[in-house]
This record gives structure tokens, sequence and C-alpha cells, in this order.
């Protein structure tokens, strides 16, 4: 069962803010929103995760929707290096951590 | 510090034949966790332990064996590979299994069986 749902892939111009949206709608109340992104063949990396309210780090910010259904995440100035694949997940805590197929991030100069 | 180590970084091998991936963390994290990827998709948990001595299936553990002896390895083992097994492999560690903790990934071990 997919818990969430991404775009299969999008562009986005260097030093411009890269926005990717995830839908979850059947999140439950307790469930995180995590985001990770895979930069060619090398291990997932973590970026940002969180419940109820937005959340920013050094990486990005995460926007989350009220009803918690949706949720966006924000590289404020992409550069080349962004490009990868990023995977959106919904999990409640103490859950297996489970990856679709992500959304694709082209940076393009 | 080193984060989550793993060996080989590429291994072919033949139909049947056995072998085991090695994962080492040296974070004193509690859970460990395999997966692998085939080209196009996403991560597939294979096996993951919450602790020394705990192990548990994920989505695809047929064909595969883990152990966790110790709080810093959890080596995944193939008993008899098959060409359906041919995939990048990653190992991943948190500090505990739980809400709010996040994973670090080693850098993969691409095997192919022929």
């Amino acid at each position: 069962d997919a818990k969430t749902t991404q775009p299969p892939s999008m562009d986005c111009a260097e030093g411009r803010a890269a926005n990717l949206p995830c839908n979850h709608s059947t999140i439950s109340g307790n469930e995180y929103v995590y985001w990770y992104r895979q930069i060619h063949s090398q291990g997932p990396q973590y970026i940002i995760h969180g419940l109820k309210n937005n959340e920013t780090n050094e990486m990005a910010s995460l926007i989350i929707t009220e009803d918690r259904k949706s949720s966006t995440l924000i590289l404020p100035h992409a550069t080349l290096r962004d490009t990868a694949v990023y995977y959106c997940i919904v999990i409640l805590g103490g859950d297996d951590m489970r990856f679709g197929a992500g959304t694709r991030l082209t940076v393009k100069p | 510090n080193a984060g989550v180590t793993q060996t080989p970084k590429f291994q072919v091998l033949k139909t049947g034949q056995s072998m085991t991936l090695q994962c080492a963390q040296d974070m004193n994290h509690e859970y460990m966790s395999w997966y692998r990827q085939d080209p196009g998709m996403g991560l597939r948990l294979i096996h993951y332990s919450v602790g020394a001595g705990i192990t548990d299936q994920g989505e695809v553990p047929n064909g595969y064996n883990v152990s966790r002896s110790t709080t810093e390895d959890f080596p995944l083992r193939l008993l008899s590979a098959a060409p359906s097994q041919t995939s990048v492999y990653f190992c991943a560690s948190s500090t505990s299994w739980g809400a709010g903790e996040k994973l670090f990934f080693g850098s993969g071990t691409q095997l192919s069986v022929l």
C-alpha cells in the first residue's frame, strides 16, 4: 500500500526554489512525514521530518498543510548538486521505513 | 567516526553460490536494517533489527538470512544466490526504532548474480 503520492519527475532552474509536493491523504494523527534524497547511486540521505508543524533546517524547509494530507519540501536555492531522487515517507513510530519511487529532481543551469 | 560501513562495494556471484554482505556502524545505534534497490525503483526492506539478538522480516525477506550478535554488526547472508537477487543493497541504522528518528545509510553493495 502506497501511503504517499509524488510526481515522478520535476525540473528546477539553478538558484531558484525547488518545491517538491507529496500527497498523503490517509495519514494518521501520529504519523511523521520524512524526506530523504538519493544522489545518483549513493545511499539515501536524510533531509528533514515533521509531525504537524512546519520545519526548517540547514538543508530545506518542510511545509505541512493544516489537515496534514499533503506536504511540500522546499529547497530554497537549488544547485546542480541537488539533482537527485527525493523520497517522501509517512511513518508511524516503530514502523518500518518504506521507500516508494520518489520524485526525480533535475536542477538545470 | 565512519558512520555505516558496507563491504564489499561490488560483488559478482554465480547462481547457487553463497556470500555475506557486511554492515558495521560505529554510532552505537540500536536499529539496523537492510534494503535492496532495483533499477528505477525505490528501496525495499529485506530485514531489520531493533537490537542485538532481535531480527525481523521486512517486505522481501525470501532468500536472505540475518543475525545480530553485536550492536555494531548486521550481516546479510545469501545462502544460494539467484539472478533475481542482482541488485544494489543498502544497510542503514538509527538511534532507535521509533518516531522522530532518522536513518543513516551506507554507500551500498552492488551485487550481480550470473
